[in-house]
């Protein structure tokens, strides 16, 4: 199985603040990486796939780049709303895998 | 509105069965991939399962032999068959859909639209 692993696993922040997150992959999975946001007692939520394409709907300020093993997650500028936790998730195989979570909290 | 709403979570003794059910509405269903994802209190999302539109199905090792993933397309609907669960099965489960996108003539695949999930508990 691809392993997912992300940094920091949490991290506190203010609203305003420009803030990455990263995402390794076990090996290399081309541009096959999304990132969903999960709010607490909320369904997730997809913000980018393919790296870098924004979902429809999902505000400017985030932004994906990367490929191979290496992604990050970019948050310009942190919104109340944005406090969340992030996770990365492979669809290179067919069995799909997930990061372990970034907790994003409010400093 | 495109929407899935899961059903069927509950408690259920350790070696026991639980069905859980997805309902969608709002798309085209049997065009779509579909998967069963889940969270543990705690713990981050694991995938559980997908589903292929020709009924191709995949499982990770920690629940491959006990769960099956099946779809309805007349009745729009999709199905988590637990058997044999686990305390670690514990979790919140969450129906989503598949979608792909082509990007410089490479497929991409994703989960686009999520339910609110059902909380599946097992315990005796």
């Amino acid at each position: 199985d691809i392993q997912m692993t992300q940094s920091p696993s949490s991290l506190s922040a203010s609203v305003g603040d420009r803030i990455t997150i990263t995402c390794r992959a076990s090996q290399i999975i081309s541009y096959y990486l999304n990132w969903y946001q999960q709010r607490p007692g909320k369904a997730p939520e997809l913000l980018i796939y393919a790296a870098s394409s924004l979902q429809s709907g999902v505000p400017s300020r985030f932004s994906g780049s990367g490929s191979g093993t290496d992604f990050t997650l970019t948050i310009s500028s942190l919104q109340p709303e944005d406090f969340a936790t992030y996770y990365c998730q492979q669809s290179y195989s067919s069995l799909w895998t997930f990061g372990q979570g970034t907790k994003v909290e409010i400093k | 509105e495109v929407q899935v709403v899961e059903s069927g979570g509950g408690l259920v003794q350790p070696g026991g069965s639980l069905r859980l059910s997805c309902a969608a509405s709002g798309f085209t269903f049997s065009s779509y991939d579909m998967h069963w994802v889940r969270r543990a209190t705690g713990k981050g999302l694991e995938w559980v399962s997908a589903i292929g539109t020709a009924g191709d199905t995949y499982y990770p090792d920690s629940v491959k032999g006990r769960f099956t993933i099946s779809r309805e397309n007349a009745k729009n609907s999709l199905y988590l068959q637990m058997n044999s669960v686990r305390a670690g099965d514990t979790a919140v489960y969450y129906c989503a859909r598949g979608d792909v996108t082509t990007v410089t003539g490479h497929y991409y695949y994703y989960m686009d639209v999520w339910g609110k999930g059902t909380t599946v508990t097992v315990s005796s």
